[in-house]
């Protein structure tokens, strides 16, 4: 069964501190997306990571893949209180008929 | 408006009961996903589907129904309400193209409480 684990999975810093998410897995994946979700609303990708050593970056969020393709971490420079939320990472496999392995989460906090 | 909804928003029902959710999509994706979403466990997949008339299980398909007639909805039922499967629910859809890369398009999800 593949597994992707995040940590930490509570993240609790001030504003304008620096961070980084992780996701790790024991098993290679095509391709990992990383999804954001505030309160009340479903999940919204932030980015598709597919090649390894891929690194994107989205104003002050950077996301790096692994180069096996097992693990990815984000990180976020400088946060603010907009970017509270839960942070999903999740793997996709070549046909497996779209369906994502989901890591649980890390739920980061910014306080102003 | 384009996009994903889910109704109801909330439910609240008794065990036994039959529930109906339900999700419709207007960009003509051709999968959708049903998900479960739980402290501890995070999201589960329920039941998915590639196009219309095909369905499949997902990892904790027990105690619900899906059916897809058209592209656009995509209806769970659970056909005998549980406490165990008050949870967050989410749909989702994807489009066919680029493989597996593609985003899943979440709704903003259905709050069910079975008493």
């Amino acid at each position: 069964t593949q597994l992707l684990e995040q940590s930490p999975q509570f993240l609790s810093i001030q504003e304008g501190e620096n961070l980084t998410v992780y996701c790790n897995s024991s098993s290679v994946f095509s391709s990992l997306q990383w999804y954001r979700q505030e309160p009340g609303e479903g999940p919204v990708l932030l980015v598709t990571v597919v090649t390894g050593g891929e690194v994107k970056k989205l104003k002050r969020l950077t996301f790096q893949f692994g180069d096996a393709r097992k693990d990815s971490s984000l990180h976020i420079t400088a946060a603010q209180p907009g970017d509270t939320g839960l942070y999903l990472c999740a793997g996709a496999n070549a046909g497996n008929n779209r369906k994502l392995i989901w890591g649980l989460g890390t739920s980061l906090a910014v306080n102003p | 408006d384009a996009g994903i909804t889910q109704s109801p928003r909330y439910k609240i029902t008794e065990t036994g009961r039959q529930v109906t959710l339900m999700c419709h999509q207007t960009w003509s994706h051709s999968y959708m996903f049903w998900y479960r979403q739980d402290l501890g466990h995070g999201l589960r997949l329920i039941y998915y589907s590639a196009a219309a008339d095909i369905t499949d299980k997902g990892e904790v398909p027990d105690g619900y129904v899906v059916s897809r007639s058209k592209t656009e909805n995509f209806p769970l039922t659970l056909e005998s309400a549980t406490r165990s499967q008050t949870s967050v629910y989410f749909c989702a859809s994807s489009d066919r193209g680029q493989g597996v890369n593609q985003p899943q398009h979440f709704g903003d999800g259905t709050r069910l409480s079975i008493l």
